[in-house]
């Protein structure tokens, strides 16, 4: 079974880094592309990065460009997502989800940016 | 960013009666592989999302066959025939053509 366990989240002060982990287990890690998704407390869903399955190809959507970075370690079976300059707006559960177009999510962690 | 939308937004329904979710895009979803990228996702209370349907009609493993989706171009339609109880929650289409892939607002169906 598909699993995608997702570690990092918490209270960070406005400004601040955090770095979200997700291990993969159940599938070929390395033949998909790989996604961060979120969710701020009572509203939708966000994409907010996509990577390809050897790490070459990376998307942004425009609010985190330059703030947040997608890597992975296909050897680890793992995603990871660098969050930078965190802001209040960025408060949300963050989900790691399998393939570009999402066809499997994680379980999400909360990320909480307050002063 | 292509703009999704959904109606209606709150949906109660009977059990076992039939239920339908509009979803529309501002941009056509064909994608220059020729694939239409439309999927739909129902979330409880607490849970992630699930995939119940990609590629515009294609429903996922293990989804029962009471969903159905149908649509092309930028209109695309939900369809759950006899609604039961575990189907209550939100549901939500996202386009996979336009990077970055973006989600309607979601539409809570309720049990009347």
């Amino acid at each position: 079974e598909v699993q995608l366990v997702v570690s990092g989240g918490g209270l960070v002060q406005p400004g601040g880094s955090l770095r979200l982990s997700c291990v993969a287990s159940g599938f070929s890690f390395s033949r998909f592309w790989m996604s961060w998704a979120r969710q701020a407390p009572g509203k939708g869903l966000e994409c907010v990065a996509d990577i390809k399955e050897d790490g070459s190809q990376t998307y942004y959507v425009d609010s985190v460009k330059g703030r947040f970075t997608i890597s992975r370690d296909n050897g680890k079976n793992s995603l990871y997502l660098q969050m930078n300059s965190l802001r209040v707006e960025d408060t949300a559960i963050y989900y790691c989800a399998r393939d570009g177009r999402i066809d499997w999510w994680g379980q999400g962690t909360l990320v909480t940016v307050s002063s | 960013d292509v703009l999704m939308t959904q109606s209606p937004l709150y949906l109660p329904v009977i059990l076992g009666q039939p239920a339908s979710i509009s979803c529309r895009s501002t941009r056509g979803l064909v994608f220059s592989d020729g694939g239409t990228y439309l999927s739909w996702f129902h979330q409880r209370p607490g849970h992630s999302p699930r995939r119940l349907i990609y590629e515009v009609s294609k429903r996922d493993s293990g989804v029962p066959d009471r969903f159905s989706g149908s649509g092309s171009g930028s209109d695309f339609t939900l369809q759950i025939s006899r609604v039961e109880a575990e189907d209550v929650g939100v549901y939500y289409c996202m386009q996979g053509t336009h990077w970055p892939y973006t989600f309607g607002p979601g539409t809570t169906v309720d049990i009347k």
